[in-house]
């Protein structure tokens, strides 16, 4: 049973679409995150979420909106793509020190986004 | 600010040898955790070793090791008896806040058979 689960795993998309990544996470963590790896494989946070609440948002434009229905489910809706979005997404989960864990990341397989 | 470094892109070792991976990181928080995660070509993130900042005995876990010098805020990656199997991108990783771990820019290892 994976642990963190993310779809799709690739999106190939045109300019100017709107595009969803949705994440799942089944280890009971209370914080989820978006990062983004570029061509560069440079990972970069992009949202923190805990509880469903927003904690992290890293000056990423507003045309990413991260969206928690619950603190198992962390999704990504993407408006207007550009060029530059084209990367990896990886969706991770832990369980943060002051609530008992180490603060380490699980990941999800992350999904290829490439904007054409 | 970069808050995690790792200063090597790339590195390469001999089947069977042992390698030394670098890193060095700037946090402000006084307990904190610092990883190494390793994504193969496959780009799952894997996490290889963790060490409890507080902790002065340095982490092992079979042929991965490291050296923690919290004064010199350096935690390098020691592979012992490297294996075709560990040819990855290796990265380092410390907290900058109780709920955001950065990450540095990586070291793309070969393993030379």
């Amino acid at each position: 049973d994976t642990a963190v689960s993310q779809t799709p795993k690739y999106l190939v998309t045109q300019m100017g679409n709107d595009k969803s990544i949705k994440c799942e996470q089944n280890l009971g963590h209370d914080t989820m995150y978006w990062y983004k790896q570029d061509s560069k494989k440079f990972l970069k946070i992009m949202f923190s979420y805990n509880n469903k609440e927003l904690i992290i948002n890293e000056t990423v434009p507003n045309r990413f909106s991260p969206k928690s229905p619950d603190k198992a489910h962390l999704n990504l809706h993407i408006n207007s793509l550009e060029l530059g979005d084209s990367a990896v997404y990886f969706c991770a989960s832990s369980q943060v020190r002051f609530a008992g864990g180490t603060g380490e990341l699980f990941f999800g397989e992350g999904s290829r986004l490439t904007v054409l | 600010a970069q808050t995690v470094t790792q200063s090597q892109p790339e590195m390469s070792v001999q089947e069977a040898e042992t390698v030394t991976l670098s890193c060095t990181y700037d946090t402000s928080e006084s307990d904190y955790y610092l990883f190494w995660y390793k994504q193969p070509p496959s780009r799952q993130m894997i996490l290889v070793i963790r060490q409890e900042a507080y902790k002065q005995q340095n982490a092992t876990e079979n042929r991965f090791s490291v050296n923690f010098q919290k004064a010199a805020k350096s935690f390098s990656l020691k592979i012992s008896d490297s294996q075709l199997g560990d040819a990855a991108m290796y990265f380092c990783a410390c907290h900058q806040g109780a709920q955001k771990l950065v990450f540095g820019q990586g070291t793309r290892l070969t393993i030379n058979p």
